[in-house]
């Protein structure tokens, strides 16, 4: 059964850092592309990043872009997003998804994680 | 990039049939794949057709997706609807440059 559980949300202060994870099982971790989608509170779903699974692709939305860094470790079977100079505008709950072919097919997703930005 | 756009709500009688459009606004729909997700209040989106009408495993048959060339879109159908399908659901594609896109959500009440 495929598996994705984040973690690492919580209450940061604007222009703080935060780094999220997300622990994958029930599948081969490393021959699959990933992808962080974000919620803000009542509104739709968010493209964040994605990364290919051998990590040679890394793309990332516009408001994120030179902020928010993703990354993997395919040994730990766990993918990450680090977010610094965090903004009110970020707080969301973030996901983690899976992506069956590596061209933006998303087929699972995680729980989430909440991150909110606030003094 | 382009946009994906979707009605903001549609409602049906328990039952019946709908169906949810998703509209691109340029380049051809039939370019990258369509995914659909379903949100029930409170709990995280589920996948329930990919790469424009395959339907992830254990999704009922209930639910199908196609494209349209001559409208640029997609549709997800759900017949038979029940209760239990009302949600908010999200269209999603991939742009050329390596970009995902959603749609802004449609709320499905089944009333």
């Amino acid at each position: 059964e495929v598996q994705l559980v984040e973690s690492g949300g919580g209450l940061v202060k604007p222009g703080g850092s935060l780094r999220l994870s997300c622990a994958a099982s029930g599948f081969t971790f490393g021959s699959y592309s990933m992808d962080w989608v974000r919620q803000a509170p009542g509104k739709g779903l968010e493209w964040v990043s994605s990364i290919s699974s051998g990590s040679s692709y890394i793309n990332y939305a516009d408001p994120v872009r030179g902020r928010f860094t993703i990354s993997r470790d395919n040994a730990k079977n766990s993918l990450y997003l680090q977010m610094k100079s965090l903004r009110a505008e970020d707080t969301a709950v973030y996901f983690c998804a899976r992506e069956y072919s590596g061209y933006g097919d998303i087929d699972y997703w995680g729980q989430g994680t909440l991150v909110t930005v606030s003094s | 990039n382009f946009m994906l756009t979707q009605p903001h709500s549609v409602s049906e009688s328990p039952g019946e049939t709908i169906t949810i459009s998703c509209t691109r606004s340029s380049g051809s729909i039939a370019s990258n794949y369509v995914q659909w997700f379903q949100q029930r209040p409170g709990s995280a989106p589920t996948t329930v057709i990919y790469e424009d009408n395959q339907r992830l495993s254990g999704v009922p048959h209930r639910f199908s997706g196609s494209i349209d060339s001559s409208s640029n879109s997609a549709s997800l159908t759900i017949s038979g609807l029940k209760t239990e399908d009302e949600a908010d659901y999200y269209c999603q594609s991939y742009d050329s440059g390596n970009l995902r896109v959603f749609g802004g959500g449609t709320k499905l009440t089944v009333l």
